[in-house]
């Protein structure tokens, strides 16, 4: 099957820095991914859709300029988390579709990046 | 707005139990729905994936079904295992493919 990889696994940074975190669909090409957030025990919630060569689409109530999307190529987004305070701790999930539209549109995700922000 | 909910939030059973999951969605106008399982601090593993002109999809001991006109979907799991102990995520599909998710059934099978 068709393989995301995310990388950081795991990132502790102080507050006030800045963190990026890589998505990358290994073996199909993706022209979108997805950014999701996930809080302890509860399910995940869309961030934005990451849109290769143009602007990604946020959800109601992120902030663009708090978390910056960089979709490069047909294999690469970046989340880069800026100014990270605490309260930005939490799981970050991408995820991919098949962009030729192979596997029936099946949504792939990535292992996750846990964000610990001291 | 699509709303996804799942029951029951939690589930233990002892080992061998056949269990079924449940999945209920608002908006019947969908392209597909997955089944995910995560396990704790880890990503998402897709289970099953049924197109929205299917009915149902099986992969060894799961069988996922869809029934649109209902907005429902279960998931049951066979002769279940410790093994299979983890959080099962139902997710639908929308527009652009977006998938809206549940909570998750918190699943814990015990020897």
């Amino acid at each position: 099957g068709a393989v995301v990889s995310q990388h950081p696994s795991r990132v502790i940074c102080k507050s006030g820095t800045s963190v990026k975190i890589e998505c990358r669909s290994l073996d199909f090409q993706a022209t979108t991914m997805f950014w999701y957030r996930q809080f302890p025990k509860k399910s995940l919630m869309l961030m934005a859709t990451s849109n290769e060569g143009s602007k990604a689409t946020y959800e109601q109530g992120v902030e663009k300029d708090k978390f910056l999307i960089n979709h490069a190529s047909l294999t690469l987004s970046t989340l880069t988390v800026t100014s990270a305070h605490p309260e930005d701790s939490s799981f970050y999930i991408c995820s991919a579709r098949d962009s030729l539209g192979g596997n029936n549109n099946e949504q792939f995700f990535g292992p996750g990046t846990r964000l610990t922000v001291l | 707005k699509q709303e996804v909910t799942q029951i029951p939030a939690a589930l233990s059973v002892p080992e061998g139990e056949n269990l079924v999951l449940n999945c209920s969605f608002t908006d019947s106008a969908i392209y597909n729905l997955q089944w995910f399982r995560q396990d704790p601090g880890k990503g998402l593993t897709s289970l099953l994936l049924i197109q929205s002109s299917q009915r149902e999809q099986t992969s060894g001991r799961l069988n996922a079904s869809l029934d649109k006109s209902s907005g429902r979907s279960t998931l049951y799991i066979a002769a279940s295992q410790p093994g299979d102990s983890a959080t099962y995520l139902c997710a639908v599909g929308g527009g652009s493919y977006i998938p809206t998710f549940g909570r998750g059934t918190s699943l814990i099978v015990h020897p």
